[in-house]
């Protein structure tokens, strides 16, 4: 079945260590979409690419940065996680047309120790 | 700009019983709407949306939402509510213009009680 599969499921990591979240998709879409969701909390979208063209959403702190080696992978990367970054990440693609439908990944939960 | 609110952070009702979950939204133009739904430790997962096409957009597990111009509103029901539906569920909005990315509601979780 096609999906957005995303590795690993859990990651721990420690104060200031850099840590690389994975995602990738065999629907051949041409958006993907990072999110970040605190417990309790919508989804908070971080960054999405358009194939190549990276859209950063205006208040995604410099900690977080993105990189789409190709269309089915996208990478989450956090230079220097804080306490504050333990979340779940959700990674999810959509066509691209107008009112789309986002099919999301089952997340990776992080924990920064 | 576009916003959703969702009232009602909690919701509980006994089996069988209806499902009413409530959704207001703001746009600048025709919106596209989405519910989706969150189990525990899980991703996202698309219950039904509304693209113009009618009113009225049935979606899986037994939901429906009504599109209401008028009252800016897109409340999700489900006629007899059932222990698996306990789960989050989101609200979202887009724009009718194009690519448009996604503003959810802050969530409602839906507590089913035996």
């Amino acid at each position: 079945d096609a999906m957005v599969i995303q590795n690993p499921r859990y990651q721990v990591t420690q104060f200031g260590k850099p840590v690389t979240l994975s995602c990738s998709q065999t629907l051949n879409h041409n958006v993907m979409y990072w999110y970040q969701q605190k417990s309790s909390q919508a989804p908070k979208l971080l960054f999405h690419y358009y194939d190549k063209d990276f859209n950063n959403e205006a208040d995604t702190p410099d900690n977080f940065q993105s990189r789409r080696p190709n269309t089915s992978f996208c990478f989450l990367d956090i230079r220097s996680p804080g306490l504050g970054d333990a979340a779940m990440y959700l990674c999810a693609t959509s066509r691209g047309s107008g009112g789309e439908t986002q099919y999301f990944g089952p997340g990776t939960r992080l924990l920064v120790l | 700009a576009q916003s959703v609110t969702q009232l009602g952070s909690h919701v509980s009702v006994s089996e069988g019983a209806l499902v009413l979950l409530r959704c207001n939204y703001s746009s600048s133009v025709p919106p596209y709407l989405f519910w989706y739904v969150q189990y525990p430790n899980q991703g996202l997962q698309l219950l039904l949306k509304y693209t113009s096409a009618a009113t009225l957009v049935k979606g899986i597990n037994g939901f429906e939402a009504e599109f209401k111009k008028s009252e800016t509103s897109f409340h999700l029901t489900k006629p007899s509510a059932h222990m698996s539906d306990a789960a989050e569920y989101f609200c979202a909005v887009s724009e009718n213009s194009g690519y448009s990315t996604l503003t959810f509601g802050k969530g409602t979780m839906l507590l089913v009680s035996p």
